[in-house]
């Protein structure tokens, strides 16, 4: 079945780094790729849309400049989160269709981001 | 409002029981229906898509009511892996998915 990599699975960093996290769909192209987000005990949130070869569409309320997005080939794309701060600490998704399933999409494994 | 809205639970239940979930979502253009599972810490990982006929793989019955806007997942004989959260997801525009907050399932010895 289709598979999606993420990495890395847990970071901690201090407040005012940036975090980059990729995700791979391993054995599918992707031309579109989504990255949710997730706090404690919620329900996952789209963050932004991200397209190969374009810029990404972000959701309302979504700082583009702050979580800036990548999609640099069919297979990857990255979201870097720019001067992290301890609210933006979450569970981070994303997730990739393979055309040939029935509108399922495949998740990552996820990434936890502690900002310390 | 909120898109897509579930009981948040926890429904605990005996193993082997039966147990039922429920989904509403507030857009009527929606197109597809889905449940995923989701485990603790881990990430959702897609139980069946629900269509409008309604339909069943092994234990688990999904139905849908397009006029209520209403989702609806069954489990029966439900065994101790089932524990986790079930998250009720709406497509809407062909991309967009909206999911529920999740509903948690805790099985019981």
């Amino acid at each position: 079945g289709a598979v999606v990599s993420q990495h890395p699975s847990r970071v901690i960093c201090k407040s005012g780094t940036s975090v980059k996290i990729e995700c791979r769909s391993l054995d599918f192209q992707a031309t579109t790729m989504f990255w949710y987000r997730q706090f404690p005990k919620q329900s996952l949130m789209l963050m932004a849309t991200s397209n190969e070869g374009s810029k990404a569409t972000y959701e309302q309320g979504v700082e583009k400049d702050k979580f800036l997005i990548n999609h640099a080939s069919l297979t990857l794309s990255t979201l870097t989160v720019t001067s992290a701060h301890p609210e933006d600490s979450s569970f981070y998704i994303c997730s990739a269709r393979d055309m040939g399933g029935d509108y399922g999409y495949t998740f990552g494994s996820g990434t936890r981001l502690t900002v310390v | 409002r909120k898109e897509v809205e579930q009981d948040p639970g926890p429904f605990n239940v005996p193993e082997g029981a039966t147990v039922a979930f429920n989904c509403t979502y507030s857009n009527s253009a929606s197109q597809s229906f889905f449940w995923y599972r989701q485990d603790c810490r881990k990430e959702p990982k897609l139980l069946m898509s629900v269509y409008s006929s309604g339909n069943e793989d092994g234990r688990f019955t999904a139905q849908l009511n397009r006029a209520s806007q209403y989702i609806s997942l069954l489990i029966r004989d439900s065994k101790l892996s089932d524990s986790a959260t079930y998250l009720c997801v709406v497509l809407y525009n062909f991309n967009k998915f909206y999911f529920g907050s999740g509903t948690k399932l805790n099985v019981k010895p």
